[in-house]
């Protein structure tokens, strides 16, 4: 079964430095997304990504964030200077389409980041 | 702007038994998706169900089956013959006709009993 898969699945890092935390989405999906949960807390969404556009994106996706994706099957979100605040679990998840039967988003296994 | 509220913060379950998880939205979009996700103590988000708004009838997974109340904006969860494995946080969230983003509620925790 197509799954969401994501790299690293754990990354330390210190204040200040660039992460970039990358996704590979199920092959024929066109919709991504990512999401961040602090730990004790709610599934917190910060951009859609379509078309090689941003498409939504929350207040937390400030000018430190940033999505790309590089070639044909791979989705990054690159954090510029990385904050303490900034430690979490970062999912990728994509969907064939934003609405209707087919929306569900598929989410990855996380990737846990630590800014120490 | 949605809204989801899941106000059990933690349930016990037997082994075998059926338990039911609560979840009520907000929303002033006339069509929306409604979605469980089950995170397991490993992190990792699993999907479990799906409602549209528009769906004439409940939706069903396996055990998993959900209660979709429209004029309550309600959509619970139920869990039939629940397992050790079924041992996670689960979460209730949503999507409106003008969004692209999931909005989660805080989660329940179910603990299955053996």
């Amino acid at each position: 079964e197509p799954e969401v898969t994501q790299t690293p699945s754990h990354q330390v890092t210190q204040m200040g430095q660039e992460v970039i935390l990358r996704c590979v989405p199920i092959s024929n999906h066109l919709y991504f997304y990512w999401y961040r949960q602090i730990l004790g807390q709610k599934v917190e969404f910060l951009v859609s990504f379509y078309n090689n556009e941003i498409s939504e994106k929350s207040e937390i996706f400030d000018d430190q964030f940033s999505v790309e994706r590089p070639d044909g099957s791979n989705f990054t979100l690159k954090i510029r200077s990385t904050k303490l605040e900034d430690s979490a679990m970062y999912f990728c998840a994509s969907s064939e389409f934003p609405t209707g039967k087919l929306e569900t988003q598929y989410f990855g296994p996380g990737t846990r980041l630590l800014v120490l | 702007a949605q809204k989801i509220t899941q106000t059990q913060p933690g349930m016990f379950v037997q082994e075998k038994e059926a338990v039911t998880l609560d979840c009520t939205y907000d929303t002033s979009d006339p069509s929306y998706g409604l979605f469980w996700y089950k995170q397991p103590s490993s992190g990792e988000m699993i999907f479990l169900i799906y409602q549209g708004s528009y769906d004439q009838q409940n939706a069903t997974e396996g055990r998993y089956s959900l209660n979709f109340q429209k004029a309550r904006k309600s959509a619970n969860l139920v869990i039939s013959a629940s397992q050790l494995g079924d041992s996670a946080m689960y979460f209730c969230a949503m999507r409106g006709s003008n969004d692209y983003k999931l909005s989660f509620g805080a989660g329940t925790t179910v603990t299955v009993r053996a």
